[in-house]
């Protein structure tokens, strides 16, 4: 298994600024994925935290919104660029444990974000 | 891309009915994973099944993996209060990507 840690837990923006948010996991880990999750709904992923190269987004999401760092087989970043009220939601980093497809994934706790 | 269907989207039952949630896919999947979230919380695995008709069991909690591997249900028996939250079904697509099921959020009456 893993442990995963993000920061912040939750925070409050005003519109048009940006949010780095952080993910922490306790042993090396081949993936990263950062997913959205909106009040009562079921999670959405953004996008695959690459390690040494640029992230893989999902239909819908763009780098130059959310860009994403993985400098290394622990660590993630995503940030919310130029954020509007409807960047509100809940994003949660997991990672993937093990290297088949077989294998499972383990969240963080995810970070609440409320635009304003 | 796959989708994974998940019914009932809500269930309310009286503690100690059971619960079914139900999760079908119209392509056939590799696996299919079960997690649980709990109000406030974040997603927590469960399970994995990979195997065509595979059960699994975890005390109150029984999983099925469909013959054919295209649904899956979880069942839980004499639902206690601490069974409150959202089951979500999710299946590996691509490259490890998971796809995860609409959920079911389950409540409770003591």
């Amino acid at each position: 298994s893993a442990v995963i840690s993000q920061k912040p837990s939750r925070d409050i923006c005003q519109r048009g600024t940006s949010l780095t948010i952080q993910c922490q996991v306790d042993s090396q880990v081949t993936m990263m994925f950062w997913y959205r999750q909106q009040p009562g709904q079921s999670l959405t992923l953004i996008a695959t935290a690459n390690q040494g190269s640029e992230a893989t987004y999902e239909s819908g999401f763009v780098i130059d919104k959310f860009p994403i760092s993985r400098p290394n087989l622990t660590f993630s970043t995503l940030t919310v660029s130029n954020m509007s009220p409807e960047d509100s939601s809940i994003y949660l980093c997991s990672a993937q444990v093990g290297t088949g497809s077989t294998d499972t994934q383990y969240f963080g706790p995810g970070t609440r974000l409320t635009v304003l | 891309g796959q989708q994974v269907m998940q019914i009932p989207q809500y269930q309310h039952v009286q503690e100690g009915e059971d619960f079914t949630t139900y999760c079908n896919s119209s392509t056939t999947l590799s696996n299919i994973q079960w997690y649980k979230q709990r109000p406030g919380g974040h997603p927590v695995f469960l399970i994995q099944l990979v195997k065509s008709g595979e059960v699994k069991k975890q005390k109150r909690l029984t999983f099925q993996f469909g013959e054919a591997k295209k649904n899956s249900s979880l069942h839980i028996t004499a639902t206690q209060t601490t069974d409150v939250g959202t089951y979500f079904c999710a299946a590996i697509q691509g490259a490890q990507k998971l796809v995860f099921g609409q959920g079911t959020r389950l409540t409770i009456n003591p």
